[in-house]
């Protein structure tokens, strides 16, 4: 069974631009979760996705936002990007989100 | 503030030796408390969890010990390898998900021959 995949796993954008990282669940996972990851702030929680609709919401701004589609697959957007959004955007997947996380490789994003 | 506190920030332990990596939580509503492991340039890979209905769950040479009372669970590592050199993260959910989790600060181990 294939794991989750993230796309792209690597990106470089410039301050004000936004950025748009998609990932593909685990065949058969409903529930889609993104986190981000940075050296000071650790691995922190932006949201969940379930059915196509939002679940569950981190603390983060609302220039942070996501969806998903029928077929599972959730997308990740960054507007207006802030040099401290730099990080490792990481997507995990389960059946329904009351069992294990699965997590992709993630995808490092670097802010200019 | 939903806070999981972790400790050691870092820990060098002797091929054979143990591991201990200890976790503390305020919010009394989590009851899922997984521990994962990150490579450099990888996810973070679910090690064992355990729900706090159990004060012990054994999966191999990893351990999760949980102390409700204290509001605290700790990872042991027994006979820690080269190859167990990772980050491990302790983490905590509430309302029976495991999908919006709240994540310990990080351990980085290095196990030495």
């Amino acid at each position: 069974k294939a794991g989750v995949t993230q796309t792209p796993r690597y990106l470089i954008k410039t301050r004000g631009q936004q950025v748009t990282l998609s990932c593909s669940p685990i065949s058969g996972h409903r529930s889609v979760s993104w986190y981000q990851q940075t050296p000071g702030q650790g691995l922190q929680f932006l949201f969940e996705y379930f059915s196509e609709t939002q679940r569950n919401k981190g603390n983060f701004p609302g220039r942070f936002s996501g969806r998903q589609f029928s077929n599972s697959r959730s997308e990740m957007n960054v507007s207006t990007l802030e040099l401290g959004d730099s990080a490792l955007y990481l997507c995990a997947s389960s059946f329904t989100g009351y069992e294990t996380q699965y997590f992709g490789p993630g995808t490092r994003l670097l802010v200019l | 503030q939903q806070q999981v506190k972790q400790s050691p920030q870092s820990l060098i332990v002797q091929k054979g030796g143990i591991s201990i990596i200890n976790c503390a939580y305020e919010n009394t509503a989590f009851d899922y408390f997984p521990w994962y492991q990150q490579f450099p340039g990888k996810g973070p890979a679910l090690l064992i969890a355990i729900r706090p209905d159990v004060s012990e769950k054994k999966e191999g040479r990893f351990t999760i010990s949980f102390n409700k009372s204290a509001k605290q669970f700790s990872l042991h590592i027994m006979d820690s390898q080269p190859g167990d050199s990772a980050t491990y993260f302790c983490a905590a959910d509430s309302t029976g998900t495991a999908s919006k989790l709240t994540f310990g600060t990080g351990t980085r181990l290095q196990v030495t021959l």
